[in-house]
C-alpha cells in the first residue's frame, strides 16, 4: 500500500521568511513518481513538480526547490523569501509506475504568509 | 484549449436525490479520474479509467459510479445522494508519463 504522510498542518511566516513543507512517503514500487501541488483559495489545483524514482537531483525553480531523499523516504519543498501569493494548501503526491493517473495524496499543509 | 471542463461547479442535492457530474477533456488523454477533498484529508481516489471502455475502482468507491464510452468524457454518478458525499470534487486526466491535469472542482453539497 501507498502511504504520503505531511505531519505539517499548518505553517505560518512573516512575509520573506523560508517555510520548508515536509512530505514522507511509502510504497513497495521500485519505479514511482512523486507530485507537488499547489491549492490557493481560488480552489483549483496546481501543478508545481513531478520527480520519478531514479532521478534524486535536486531542483531548484525561481524561489522554489525541491530535495528528493530515497534513503529516508522524503521529497521536502522549500520557498524561499516568502511572499503573501504563496499563501495556499500544498498537497505531496505519489503515483506508483505501472498505475499512472492514480494518486495517493498527502492531507496537505497550510501555508500562511503575512505582510 | 479548454482541458479539463467540469460541470456544474456547485450543486446542492437533497438526500436520495441522483446526479451526474460531467467531466471533459480536450488533450486526448488516455488516464481519467475522479477524486474528492474533504478537510484535513487530502484528495482520495473515487474511480478512474486507463481508456475508452476501462474503469476501475479507487480509494473510496461505494456511492458512486463511472463510465468511460469515449476518450473525451468520464461522468461520475452518485446514484442516490448522501450527506457524506458532501465534497468538493476534482476530475482528473493525463497521458501515460504526463502530469495529471484538474479540472476547477465541483463543489457538492447533500442536504
Amino acid at each position: 500500500a501507498q502511504k504520503v504522510t505531511q505531519a505539517q498542518t499548518e505553517i505560518s511566516v512573516v512575509e520573506k521568511e523560508d517555510v520548508t513543507l515536509d512530505c514522507v512517503y511509502e510504497t513497495r514500487d521500485t519505479t514511482y513518481y512523486l507530485f507537488w501541488y499547489k491549492q490557493p483559495p481560488s480552489g483549483e489545483l496546481v501543478f508545481l513538480i513531478r520527480r520519478n524514482s531514479f532521478d534524486e537531483q535536486n531542483e531548484i525553480s525561481g524561489r522554489y526547490s525541491w530535495n528528493f531523499q530515497k534513503s529516508t523516504s522524503s521529497f521536502n519543498f522549500t520557498i524561499t523569501a516568502s511572499q503573501v501569493v504563496d499563501s495556499a494548501v500544498y498537497f505531496c503526491a505519489l503515483s506508483g509506475g505501472d498505475s499512472w493517473g492514480k494518486l495517493q495524496f498527502g492531507a496537505g499543509t497550510q501555508v500562511v504568509v503575512t505582510p | 484549449n479548454a482541458g479539463v471542463t467540469q460541470t456544474p461547479k456547485f450543486q446542492v442535492l437533497k438526500t436520495g436525490q441522483s446526479m451526474t457530474l460531467q467531466c471533459a477533456q480536450d488533450m486526448n488523454h488516455e488516464y481519467m479520474s475522479w477524486y474528492r477533498q474533504d478537510p484535513g484529508m487530502g484528495l482520495r481516489l473515487i474511480h478512474y479509467s486507463v481508456g475508452a471502455g476501462i474503469t476501475d475502482q479507487g480509494e473510496v468507491p461505494n456511492g458512486y459510479n463511472v463510465s468511460r464510452s469515449t476518450t473525451e468524457d468520464f461522468p461520475l454518478r452518485l446514484l442516490s445522494a448522501a450527506p457524506s458525499q458532501t465534497s468538493v470534487y476534482f476530475c482528473a486526466s493525463s497521458r501515460t508519463g504526463g502530469r495529471l491535469e484538474f479540472g476547477e472542482g465541483s463543489w457538492l453539497t447533500v442536504v
